[in-house]
């Protein structure tokens, strides 16, 4: 069955460290990747996408990230997370329609 | 920039109820979505609209939901008799073509 996952529901990092957020995808074909943000009660704003091409995408906000084809993955990357940085996260693919994966929470110490 | 507005930002209705959430897509954007997203769950995929019909709905979708676009800038999504699991948060976006959907920041719908 096609599905989205984001193995870690809630990462705590300090801020100035290093991020990654994982997110695997089984289609039989490559989707159209997605990584959005949601504060609590907002919308979902774009970080970043990817279509075809570089497997390294640039976004919004210093975040980044990674297509592999071999693992069926797509991680999100920012390499010095700030305080503002703390919501929800989600990957999502889009092939027929959008699904998105269940989110992963990013809570961010002082 | 042009965005995707919802209104309203928060609608309160009891359950039985007919509700009307409204979204005014990107102007030159074709392709039109409802999604939802029930309290500290994912986002769902509701429906697609194109070219003055639903292009594909997901098994939420039922018969007590319908979409419409009245006047050529408005989407709806109505919500014949609400249930008290309608609760939660309801996204429009739109699109134009293979370029990503912008989405809307959302009506909370909560069912009382």
């Amino acid at each position: 069955a096609q599905s989205v996952t984001q193995p870690d529901i809630h990462i705590t990092v300090s801020e100035g460290a290093s991020l990654e957020l994982r997110c695997n995808y089984s289609y039989g074909a490559t989707p159209y990747l997605f990584w959005y943000v949601q504060s609590p009660g907002q919308g979902l704003q774009l970080l970043l996408k990817y279509f075809s091409g570089d497997t390294l995408v640039q976004g919004i906000k210093g975040f980044e990230a990674e297509f592999k084809r071999s693992q069926s993955s797509f991680n999100l990357r920012k390499p010095s997370v700030h305080w503002s940085d703390a919501a929800e996260y989600f990957c999502a693919v889009e092939r027929q329609n959008f699904v998105f994966g269940p989110g992963t929470r990013l809570s961010v110490l002082p | 920039e042009p965005e995707v507005t919802q209104t309203p930002s928060h609608q309160v209705t009891q359950m039985g109820q007919e509700v009307i959430l409204r979204c005014v897509p990107i102007s030159n954007h074709l392709y039109f979505y409802w999604y939802r997203q029930i309290l500290g769950q994912k986002v769902e995929f509701l429906v697609s609209f194109y070219n003055n019909e639903i292009s594909e709905k997901s098994e939420i979708f039922d018969d007590q939901f319908s979409v419409e676009r009245p006047d050529g800038s408005n989407f709806t999504l109505k919500i014949r008799s609400t249930k008290l699991e309608d609760s939660a948060m309801y996204f429009c976006a739109s699109r134009f073509f293979n370029q990503p959907q912008h989405f809307g920041d959302g009506t909370r719908l909560s069912i009382l």
